[in-house]
């Protein structure tokens, strides 16, 4: 099986901007979350999408938006870029909706400039 | 709120030794999950180990072992016989009844030739 996927890998804005992720679950896998993930902070949890459906939400500001389409593969908004979101975004999938057992994806590094 | 401590910002070991990396979490639920990544230099997040906090018997998954003490709220990991491809960061994380998931800070890991 393959594993999670995420597009663009790399990816550079400039403040003000907005940016789409995009995150390809493992198949058969029906939940995807995200991460945020920087020096300062560490690891935060974003959201959590199952079923189309967000189940968890993490302390963002609403700048911070997802979908997750019917065929399980989720994309992560930001509007309005900000330094701050300079980070490296990581979702994981998991087969059910409990992140007991998730598997992550090789992140995509964004750099807000 | 439930918080993750990981005391070690960073750590070396010789190739072949063993090492112990901490954790310490505060929590007030009896009932959760603790969790031990490793991101590699890829950044790839892998899961070593899982501990549910109801089975009293420590985890153990090939050279990877954890200490849970349940009620000291602490969490180690130990790595037996160091291999080279152990260098990575590693992150202790707890699973709250809300289905989220907290990391802590993170551990470094170099192993010495």
């Amino acid at each position: 099986k393959a594993g999670v996927t995420q597009t663009p890998r790399y990816l550079i804005k400039t403040r003000g901007q907005q940016v789409t992720l995009s995150c390809s679950p493992i198949s058969g896998h029906r939940s995807v979350s995200w991460y945020q993930q920087t020096p300062g902070q560490g690891l935060q949890f974003l959201f959590e999408y199952f079923s189309e459906t967000q189940r968890n939400k993490g302390n963002f500001p609403g700048r911070f938006s997802g979908r997750q389409f019917s065929n399980s593969r989720s994309e992560m908004n930001v509007s309005t870029l900000e330094l701050g979101d300079s980070a490296l975004y990581l979702c994981a999938s998991s087969l059910v909706w409990t992140q007991e057992t998730q598997y992550f994806g090789p992140g995509t590094r964004l750099l807000v400039l | 709120a439930q918080t993750v401590t990981q005391s070690q910002p960073e750590m070396s070991v010789q190739e072949a030794e063993t090492v112990t990396l901490s954790c310490t979490y505060d929590t007030s639920e009896s009932d959760y999950y603790l969790f031990w990544y490793k991101q590699p230099p890829s950044r790839q997040m892998i899961l070593v180990i899982r501990q549910e906090a109801y089975k009293q018997q420590n985890a153990t998954e090939n050279r990877f072992s954890v200490n849970f003490q349940k009620a000291a709220k602490s969490f180690s990991l130990k790595i037996s016989d160091s291999q080279l491809g152990d260098a990575a960061m590693y992150f202790c994380a707890y699973l709250n009844r809300d289905d989220k998931i907290i990391f802590g800070k993170g551990t470094r890991l170099h192993i010495l030739p």
